[in-house]
């Protein structure tokens, strides 16, 4: 929404530089991650995703990094432009014994800025 | 682009007021969700369906009911409107075969 940029941690970058987003999820029990980016009055788009049994995935200029160990995934966007302007934020799952739970536990985000 | 439509995608209404929500699917997902936005909180759901009449409550489903009568409609309605519940609300599909959702455009809406 247009408002979801409020109160949330924010990162300034000059354009053409690589970002580093982060996020800490609290549940060992996670096993499947994606971050959306969300511009402003736009619903979340999807960017990339991980499963728990990778360290990292490549996607076009993005990198997800996921360290287990530590409870923390980030999203490195390469070159950034001043298109990914934007709130990105993270999401995990929960398999239980049943299979996944169908249900998606959201971070807060963090709000991108990219200065040309 | 999933697919997913919401509508109307702006509304003011009052207190008090009965407002119903539409997410409209046209691939046939199993798997809805409603959500709501609001600043300092992540995405928070209200309410999903996993099958046509079948529907199962989230972490903020008070003052919310919903209704799937058949498979690419997903409704929610507040009963009676209250300010806390002016929000942007977002539904949600879970992509076939996968746990990726995929999100729809949003509705503002303001209760005065």
């Amino acid at each position: 929404g247009e408002n979801v940029g409020l109160h949330l941690p924010t990162l300034s970058v000059q354009e053409g530089d690589n970002s580093i987003i982060n996020c800490a999820y609290s549940n060992s029990a996670s096993d499947y991650f994606i971050w959306y980016k969300q511009e402003s009055g736009k619903g979340p788009q999807f960017i990339i995703d991980i499963r728990s049994n990778m360290d990292k995935r490549q996607g076009q200029r993005v990198t997800v990094l996921l360290n287990k160990t530590v409870k923390h995934l980030s999203l490195q966007i390469a070159a950034t432009q001043p298109g990914d302007s934007a709130v990105y934020f993270c999401a995990e799952n929960i398999s239980n014994s049943g299979g996944s739970n169908y249900k998606l536990t959201f971070g807060k985000g963090t709000l991108l800025t990219v200065n040309p | 682009d999933a697919g997913i439509t919401q509508s109307p995608r702006h509304k003011v209404t009052e207190t008090g007021t009965p407002v119903t929500l539409r997410c409209h699917q046209t691939e046939n997902h199993r798997y809805m969700y409603w959500y709501r936005q609001d600043p300092g909180h992540g995405l928070r759901l209200i309410h999903y369906s996993y099958g046509v009449k079948d529907t199962d409550k989230g972490e903020v489903s008070d003052g919310y009911s919903v209704s799937r009568s058949k498979t690419e409609d997903f409704l929610l309605t507040l009963e009676s409107a209250t300010s806390s519940q002016t929000s942007v609300y977002f539904c949600a599909i879970r992509g076939g075969g996968t746990d990726t959702q995929y999100f729809g455009p949003g509705t503002r809406l303001t209760v005065l």
